[in-house]
């Protein structure tokens, strides 16, 4: 059971926007930023947004990040075919006092 | 630019101690905070805990009675340590660079090594 709450799937066609949701509380997104992984098949994870919408160098414009209280989402514009992997939400608890992830969220580009 | 890359036995007998390194290189271990993340075959990401390059630590509460990560800077390494390991605690384990205690950044990762806990 993850402290942050992802849906187990989502998809899309080529071209399409997707938006991925991350539900926490009060002492997790509602007070920290949120940070996005890519994880594609059988490789580790990379790093996609930080600082709830920063996006690391390298990492096209497509991907996007925000939030809004206590939930965040990944919003991915112009889906491609390369886009299909998993995707996790994390933040900082203050109450747990460590780094929380969600579930995971499988994208299937169709 | 930095990499990391995990090294361990990768089957654990039940009730032994799991041991596993990280070696550090295109950069220096110094300066940073370094961490431990698990995944379990098929399941999300459980994050283990981290320690300063100089001393200081913190661990996932689930897993503090039995996790300790140490630093070796003379050899840019960091290690990871989990005691009295059961079948659940079977998992890929990366290595990681932490950047900003208290914030979920996690960058770079290590490629992961599969540690199975098995008879």
């Amino acid at each position: 059971q993850s402290v942050l709450t992802q849906p187990p799937s989502a998809s899309g066609t080529p071209g399409q926007r997707v938006t991925i949701s991350c539900s926490g509380s009060s002492s997790n997104i509602g007070s920290n930023t949120v940070s996005w992984y890519q994880q594609l098949p059988r490789t580790a994870p990379k790093l996609l947004i930080h600082s709830t919408n920063q996006r690391p160098s390298g990492v096209p414009d497509r991907f996007s990040g925000s939030k809004s209280a206590t939930s965040a989402s990944l919003a991915i514009s112009g889906l491609q075919s390369e886009d299909e992997a998993d995707y996790y939400c994390a933040a900082w608890d203050d109450s747990l006092n460590g780094v929380v992830f969600g579930g995971g969220t499988k994208l299937t580009v169709l | 630019q930095v990499q990391l890359q995990e090294s361990g036995p990768g089957l654990v007998k039940p009730s032994e101690t799991l041991s596993l390194s990280c070696t550090v290189s295109g950069g220096s271990i110094s300066g940073y905070c370094w961490s431990w993340i698990r995944q379990p075959p098929g399941k999300g990401l459980e994050w283990i805990g981290y320690m300063y390059y100089s001393g200081g630590s913190n661990y996932n509460p689930s897993l503090k009675s039995r996790v300790t990560i140490s630093v070796d800077m003379s050899r840019n390494q960091f290690s990871l340590r989990l005691t009295s390991v059961t079948a659940a605690d079977t998992a890929v384990y990366y290595c990681a660079r932490y950047p900003n205690v208290y914030s979920s950044v996690v960058d770079p990762w290590g490629h992961g090594t599969l540690v199975t806990v098995s008879s």
